[in-house]
């Protein structure tokens, strides 16, 4: 069977401090990667998404990155932390080939930015 | 750019009856419409997938429509438990395409 790994589960970061958060896969191989952020009590908001290792698309400009240095891992990482930043990050996968896969979340990262 | 609505308020409803959350959307045209289940502090969950040639999809209690004239689905859970108290959200992609919109949710309540 499949899981999803995300660390760390909460974090607390000052403001112009860079960031990384890791998410990995197991169990699938060559599944399509995304990142989102939650604002509180809003929806889900995608950043990132990846169709295999060193492709990534970006969906809003801001100060974040992502990239997948392997095939079942993704990581988002910013240079430099805005307090705007803060929100409940979730990584997903799903199967290659389209809107009719399901997609399968990670269990967060919760990002204070103070 | 596309636009999906769903009732910002919660929805709060007795147990055993059956509860009905909307979701429309504007400026797009998706092929498949897929519906998911958020608990506090959790990653969502996946219920349902809806296809556009699709009018109603069911399991268990739970049904989805999908209405592409009125741009509108709607989603039910028919006797309702107070377990099923948790944010819905609903989610739109095309053909061939991996991106997914996903709307921002409507909280449901359950009561005994």
């Amino acid at each position: 069977s499949q899981t999803i790994h995300q660390w760390p589960a909460t974090l607390v970061q000052p403001v112009g401090s860079p960031l990384s958060l890791e998410c990995t896969v197991e169990g699938t191989s060559n599944p399509n990667l995304y990142w989102y952020r939650q604002a509180a009590g809003r929806g889900l908001q995608l950043l990132f998404y990846s169709v295999g290792i060193g492709q990534i698309s970006s969906e809003v400009p801001q100060n974040l990155s992502a990239s997948r240095p392997q095939d079942r891992q993704f990581i988002l990482s910013s240079k430099k932390l805005l307090l705007s930043d803060s929100g409940f990050y979730l990584c997903a996968w799903s199967w290659p080939g389209g809107g009719y896969n399901e997609q399968f979340f990670g269990p967060g990262t919760r990002l204070t930015v103070l | 750019s596309q636009k999906i609505e769903q009732n910002s308020e919660a929805l709060n409803i007795q147990e055993g009856k059956t509860a009905t959350l909307t979701c429309n959307y504007t400026n797009y045209s998706p092929a498949y419409l897929q519906w998911y289940r958020q608990d506090p502090g959790r990653g969502p969950v996946f219920l349902l997938l809806i296809r556009e040639n699709e009018k109603e999809k069911r399991k268990e209690r739970l049904k989805v429509t999908f209405d592409t004239t009125l741009k509108q689905s709607l989603f039910h859970i028919t006797a309702s438990q107070p377990a099923d108290s948790a944010t819905y959200l609903c989610a739109l992609t095309q053909y061939n395409f991996n991106k997914f919109y996903f709307g921002s949710g409507t909280k449901l309540n359950v009561k005994p």
